[in-house]
């Protein structure tokens, strides 16, 4: 079974610029979780989706949004980018349902630079 | 608030047992997660408790006492490949909302 993809890997934008990252879960995972990661901050929780609906959210601005389709593919956008929105960007599919696993399955992750 | 502590760093030597400490705060409690991140990859999942006592996975174990809000990552037979980051997670009750702590930078020496 194919594992969590991300897209894309690396990327570079300037500050005000916008992006939009693409995460697609493994198949039959209906819950995607966005996670931003920095040396200084660590592993911190931007939003939760399942069957499309935004079903929880950290504490970032507002200018972190995402989305979830149908098929479960979810995207993140950053807009008006600040240098401190560089950091690697982590997607997580998890299953869900009686007698399913609690674990995250973690995508290789966007490694966004702002300059 | 949300608030989880690990040791920053720890060194230990290949072949020996190493125990990584992870004391947590949350609003809410629905289990405790240990993943293990190599530099530069994804965390991967290692254990999970929801019930206090020790659960044991080959050379991994993992113990969790919800009354003292703690838990540790028990690593046995340490391998040079276990060098790495470890990783405890709450998951709190509000949704499935994943709160990580700092993370533990492992180094097995020779």
């Amino acid at each position: 079974k194919a594992g969590v993809t991300q897209t894309p890997r690396y990327l570079i934008k300037t500050r005000g610029q916008q992006v939009t990252l693409s995460c697609s879960p493994i198949s039959g995972h209906r819950s995607v979780s966005w996670y931003q990661q920095t040396p200084g901050q660590g592993l911190q929780f931007l939003f939760e989706y399942f069957s499309e609906t935004q079903r929880n959210k950290g504490n970032f601005p507002g200018r972190f949004s995402g989305r979830q389709f149908s098929n479960s593919r979810s995207e993140m956008n950053v807009s008006t980018l600040e240098l401190g929105d560089s950091a690697l960007y982590l997607c997580a599919s998890r299953l869900e349902g009686q007698g399913a696993s609690y674990e995250q399955y973690f995508g290789p992750g966007t490694r966004l630079t702002v300059t | 608030g949300q608030n989880i502590d690990q040791p920053t760093e720890m060194t230990a030597t290949e072949g020996a047992i190493v125990q990584i400490n992870c004391t947590y705060q949350t609003s809410g409690f629905n289990g405790l997660f240990w993943y293990q991140q190599h530099a530069g990859e994804a965390p991967t999942f290692l254990s999970y408790n929801v019930l206090d006592g020790l659960e044991e996975k080959g050379r991994f174990s993992s113990f969790l006492s919800r009354s003292k809000g703690y838990s540790y990552l028990l690593l046995k037979e340490l391998q040079m490949k276990d060098s790495a980051s470890y990783l405890c997670a709450v998951e709190d009750n509000y949704g499935q909302n994943f709160v990580f702590g700092p993370g533990t930078r492992l180094s097995v020496l020779p």
